[in-house]
């Protein structure tokens, strides 16, 4: 049972243009998401998250955007660099807590210069 | 300050052999948690401990895999009699309290030939 989806398992996009990676969850007790990037041979590293409580959130180049009804959430590059090619993982947990995650299977996006 | 380091970043054991994966997290955290990512395949909640004690251990196989986390010391992964199954990414992440977001080690590559 994969309670968190990311239905693309991989997406090209043009240096400049925007990024758009999709991820779904079914539980709903998940009130916390985070999106990971992650390079070969690396460890995922964090990016950006949202609570539950918001439906928007702005780091920088990356935006997470948060629908709960759809139980959807999303990650925006713009504009997006070659140095953004990699794996990225949408993630969720329970009780607020950023840490026993609960991750989809990952999008590995490639930003052709 | 050093990250999560684990050690070591590729192991190789033949069926049948034990396999322990190491974890030091990063200064002043003391809540570790690991994860499995197979080929192909997301990473998957294994064990949550803190110092001296298992928290929450539902992602773990019942046979074969168990983790400590000593008063002194890195938290280990112990798999015994490791078959071709268990060849995967081991992850290692640490967090200073239960809601603070985890930083991951680089993981070890464990290889059953």
């Amino acid at each position: 049972d994969q309670q968190v989806k990311q239905n693309s398992p991989s997406l090209s996009v043009q240096e400049g243009r925007i990024s758009i990676l999709n991820c779904d969850y079914t539980n709903s007790m998940f009130d916390y998401f985070l999106w990971y990037k992650k390079y070969p041979a690396e460890g995922p590293t964090f990016l950006i998250s949202i609570s539950s409580i918001k439906d928007k959130n702005e780091d920088g180049r990356f935006t997470v955007f948060l629908n709960k009804s759809a139980k959807h959430l999303s990650l925006h590059i713009v504009p997006s660099q070659p140095g953004d090619s990699a794996v990225y993982f949408c993630a969720a947990s329970r009780n607020n807590a950023g840490n026993m995650l609960t991750f989809g299977g990952g999008t590995r996006l490639m930003v052709k210069p | 300050n050093a990250g999560v380091m684990q050690n070591p970043r590729h192991l190789v054991r033949r069926r049948g052999q034990e396999a322990r994966l190491r974890c030091s997290p990063m200064k002043g955290h003391s809540h570790v948690y690991w994860y499995r990512q197979l080929p192909e395949e997301g990473l998957k909640f294994m064990v949550y401990l803190q110092k001296e004690n298992i928290i929450d251990e539902s992602g773990m196989p019942k046979e074969r895999f168990s983790a400590e986390f000593p008063k002194e010391g890195p938290s280990i992964l112990r798999i015994q009699q490791v078959v071709r199954g268990d060849s995967a990414a081991y992850f290692c992440a640490s967090s200073p309290d239960l809601v603070g977001e985890a930083f991951f080690g680089q993981g070890t590559r464990l290889t059953v030939v």
